[in-house]
């Protein structure tokens, strides 16, 4: 039962570079999304894929893209890293048929930009 | 105006009190509800589903309140296993559209021996 998978776990960039966040859920979800969560401030919606082929923003899209590679997966690119993007990112999904269950969450990537 | 309010604490009581979290939402329209408990360092995990007719499961029982959008978890019996953060989360589906979920950001809770 591996729900969520997100890699890598830890990560450690210099400011200005780049890298992508992988994701991939094997519960034949339709909608995947990207949250960060920082001290005080809870999860924030990054960007959201109701389903393969389709992406939005959240309420903290700059400085990030994503992908929805196919229905498994989903990834999030930080093109040019910053200290403000030093954060806990985690990977979730859900099936859009299921109006009374919550997301399955991955484990979560540490990242600190220095 | 956040889409869910919560009391952030911390609480911290002591094993086998009886502690209560509450939430505020601020969309009517809001679908369904859920608390999560999210461990230091670890994932946010689905606790339980928030019915309108209230729910139990075992020590935790979970209340709604659409008319004063309010949502609640008691936990009786409380165990040191219990010390974490609860989450309390809005989904703000529009019929068949994205299931969309908001957080709030948590009440901590600490059991003491």
């Amino acid at each position: 039962n591996a729900g969520v998978t997100q890699t890598p776990k830890f990560q450690v960039l210099k400011t200005g570079q780049s890298m992508t966040l992988q994701c991939a859920q094997d519960m034949n979800h339709n909608s995947m999304y990207w949250y960060r969560q920082d001290p005080g401030m809870g999860l924030r919606l990054i960007y959201y894929s109701a389903s393969e082929g389709t992406t939005d923003k959240g309420e903290v899209p700059n400085g990030y893209n994503v992908s929805r590679l196919n229905k498994r997966e989903f990834s999030l690119r930080l093109e040019s890293a910053a200290p403000s993007q030093t954060s806990v990112y985690f990977c979730a999904s859900r099936d859009l048929e299921g109006a009374n269950y919550g997301y399955t969450f991955g484990s979560g990537t540490r990242l600190t930009v220095v | 105006r956040k889409e869910v309010e919560q009391d952030p604490g911390p609480f911290n009581v002591p094993e086998g009190a009886t502690v209560a979290f509450n939430c505020t939402y601020s969309n009517s329209a809001s679908q369904s509800f859920f608390w999560y408990r999210q461990d230091c360092r670890k994932e946010p995990k689905l606790l339980m589903s928030v019915y309108s007719s209230g729910n139990e499961d075992g020590r935790f029982t979970a209340q709604l309140n659409r008319a004063s959008q309010y949502i609640s978890l008691l936990i009786r019996d409380s165990k040191l296993s219990d010390s974490a953060t609860y989450l309390c989360v809005v989904n703000t589906d529009r019929g068949s559209t994205l299931g969309r979920l908001y957080f709030g950001r948590g009440t901590q809770l600490t059991v003491w021996p």
